[in-house]
């Protein structure tokens, strides 16, 4: 199976700051990687697919990028409604495995 | 718009069954595949099995098969997963989602959820 390793699993930032995920996987993926953002008591909404495109509605403040087994998503300037939790997802090849998550909170 | 909605989830003894249904609308069901992804309480997303939106190709996560068995019936828009030998471990929120398999532009890669259904394993 292709693990994906996120970091950081927590961090805290300001509003207007520019943010950081990284996920690695252990293996190729073909840039099919997805971002997902996750608020308490809610569904997953999908922010990113294939590495580096804006799923439609999503702010551009948001933006992926990577190849090979590193990929990250930033933020550039956080908004109050980006407080959540962050997942990368790989499904270039089945199992598809999520990184452990990123839970980001206001400082 | 398209949707999918979860339903079935309850609380079950260990070793016991339960089926979940995924019924979706605004969207051509049988054109597209749908997996079913877990999240453990206070933890993250777990991807459990995918189907393919004709039915014959199906795929699970290690930790389920052989346990859960997933199907479609697209005459109802419906997708399933029956689930046999419960264990506490399979205590969930389950999402149903939309699955990019052999979508080579990703666009279709879990790009639609369901609100999820809670099944508690517990006696």
């Amino acid at each position: 199976d292709i693990q994906m390793t996120q970091s950081p699993s927590a961090m805290s930032a300001s509003v207007g700051d520019r943010v950081t995920i990284t996920c690695r996987a252990s293996q190729g993926v073909n840039n099919y990687i997805a971002w997902l953002q996750q608020k308490p008591g809610e569904a997953p909404k999908r922010l990113i697919y294939s590495t580096s495109r804006l799923h439609s509605g999503v702010p551009s403040r948001f933006s992926g990028s990577g190849s090979g087994t590193k990929f990250t998503l930033t933020i550039s300037s956080l908004q109050p409604e980006d407080f959540a939790t962050y997942y990368c997802l790989q499904h270039s090849v089945d199992p598809y495995t999520f990184g452990q998550g990123t839970k980001l909170e206001i400082k | 718009e398209a949707q999918l909605l979860e339903s079935g989830g309850g609380l079950v003894q260990p070793g016991g069954s339960l089926r979940l249904s995924c019924t979706a609308s605004g969207l051509t069901f049988r054109q597209y595949p749908i997996s079913w992804v877990r999240q453990a309480p206070g933890k993250g997303l777990e991807w459990v099995s995918g189907l393919s939106g004709s039915g014959d190709t199906t795929y699970y996560a290690d930790s389920v098969k052989g346990r859960f068995t997933i199907s479609r019936d697209n005459s109802k828009s419906t997708l399933y997963l029956q689930m046999n030998s419960l264990r506490a471990e399979d205590t969930a929120i389950y999402y149903c989602a939309k699955d990019p398999l052999y979508d080579p532009t990703g666009k279709n890669a879990f790009d639609i959820w369901g609100r999820g259904t809670t099944v508690t394993v517990s006696s």
